[in-house]
């Protein structure tokens, strides 16, 4: 079956803590995203790629790092400098380039809290 | 003023009746517009993308477009139980990235 995987479901961080979440898509599609969403809030963009070794900033990078050494696998380190980090944290993948006509495709999420 | 608003709910409708889920937006270079299920504790998932004015139905669900009024419509008929989640809008246009309403939360009583 075609989809992304995210890992893991649940995720504790602790104070000073650097933590990575897992996108991996077999699609074969050419565009990540990671996006963040908050209660009674839309999604919100952290950073996108649309290619191997490319990545751009979304509206709220700041405290985010992520890396694309493989076109399948898209993962986001949370860092200790973002100050606010529980929340539940999608990533999604389009076929061809980022924010084209096509429509985004989603995991099922980490759930990120503080410990 | 936000680009897409989209009213949260909870919206409580009991089984069978018609579902009426909205969303207004103030940027005319939208060009693209998709409806997302989201259960509790799950991503978003596809229920309906359009790329024009009109409607597009499939099954029970019927997406309408009016880029007039910059107002879409995703419309439930029979609905069930099964189908309470929220809902998400969402649009884009050519280069820009795609924006998300808040969702709103649908509860279908049986």
């Amino acid at each position: 079956d075609g989809g992304i995987t995210q890992s893991p479901k649940y995720l504790f961080r602790k104070e000073g803590q650097n933590v990575t979440l897992s996108c991996e898509q077999n699609l074969n599609h050419d565009a990540m995203y990671w996006y963040r969403q908050d209660p009674g809030q839309g999604l919100r963009l952290i950073y996108y790629s649309q290619i191997v070794n490319d990545f751009q900033k979304g509206d709220i990078a700041e405290g985010y790092s992520v890396s694309r050494e493989k076109k399948e696998s898209f993962p986001l380190t949370v860092t200790s400098a973002q100050k606010n980090p529980t929340a539940f944290y999608l990533c999604a993948s389009s076929r061809d380039r980022a924010f084209s006509n096509q429509p985004q495709h989603f995991g099922d999420g980490t759930r990120l809290s503080i410990l | 003023q936000k680009e897409v608003e989209q009213d949260p709910g909870p919206l409580s409708v009991p089984e069978g009746a018609i579902v009426s889920l909205n969303c207004t937006y103030s940027n005319s270079a939208f060009q693209y517009f998709m409806w997302y299920r989201q259960y509790s504790r799950k991503g978003p998932e596809l229920l309906m993308y359009t790329y024009s004015s009109g409607n597009k139905e499939d099954g029970r669900f019927t997406a309408q477009v009016d880029k007039s009024s910059k107002y879409i419509s995703l419309f439930i008929r029979d609905s069930q139980p099964s189908d309470s989640a929220t809902y998400l809008c969402a649009m884009g246009g050519n280069t820009g990235k795609l924006i998300f309403g808040q969702g709103t939360t649908l509860q279908v009583k049986p």
